[in-house]
């Protein structure tokens, strides 16, 4: 079966550092992507691993260990507008197709 | 780059009405498009997968003749939703995915639709 897990909801502070956990059970994997979705919007893209090791893009990085089933996003020097959802989201190769986290639920505290 | 424009954002109409919603790629070719429904605090639901020029490939339990879609060129995909009821109400998203292995699939900004 295709399974990815994280949780559910997160609180962090703002100025500080938060890490949202990924992990996946698919039957095939040719990559990972991080998403953000604020309320009432759609998601847009963040971040995408194929390779272990970390991609950084500004105050986001993402990681994956592709031996563990293992990924996390980084968000440094938190601000209000990071309140969102953030999904990890798996390509196994099929069609495109992406395999969907239910989403972790990031709020940020002033 | 890769922007993605979906519309109308939102639609407000009567039950037994059809409604058409486009989702065009404005700056790549997108190979692939995908049709997804989202309920409130709910994850994504896949609805259907279309490439272009050749049927789409619906998910299991979604309805092929309630949901229409067609993607006639590399930047244009449509979702029609036929003999709309209020239980068809819902946020619908488009995303598109260009060519090459490893594409990310882009987001349009979604149609909210209330069928009274």
């Amino acid at each position: 079966g295709q399974n990815i897990d994280q949780p559910t909801e997160m609180t962090a502070t703002e100025g500080a550092i938060v890490q949202i956990n990924c992990t996946y059970q698919t039957s095939g994997f040719n990559g990972l992507f991080w998403y953000q979705q604020h309320a009432g919007e759609a998601p847009t893209f963040l971040s995408y691993n194929v390779l272990d090791g970390l991609e950084e893009k500004g105050r986001f990085s993402s990681f994956l260990s592709r031996s563990k089933g293992y990924s996390y996003l980084l968000l440094k020097e938190l601000q209000m507008k990071d309140s969102a959802s953030y999904l990890c989201a798996v390509y196994t190769g099929n069609n495109r197709k992406l395999i969907w986290g239910l989403g972790t639920s990031l709020a940020v505290n002033p | 780059g890769a922007v993605v424009s979906q519309h109308p954002s939102r639609v407000i109409c009567k039950s037994g009405t059809s409604v058409k919603i486009e989702c065009r790629s404005l700056d790549f070719q997108a190979t692939t498009m995908f049709w997804y429904r989202q309920f409130p605090k709910k994850s994504l639901m896949l609805m259907a997968t279309s490439n272009e020029g050749s049927k789409a490939t619906y998910e299991q339990g979604v309805e092929k003749d309630k949901f229409l879609i067609n993607h006639a060129s590399l930047t244009l995909s449509t979702l029609t939703v036929t003999s709309a009821h209020p239980e068809d109400s819902s946020f619908y998203i488009c995303s598109a995915s260009g060519q090459g292995p490893y594409q990310p699939q882009h987001f349009g900004d979604g149609t909210r639709l209330s069928i009274l």
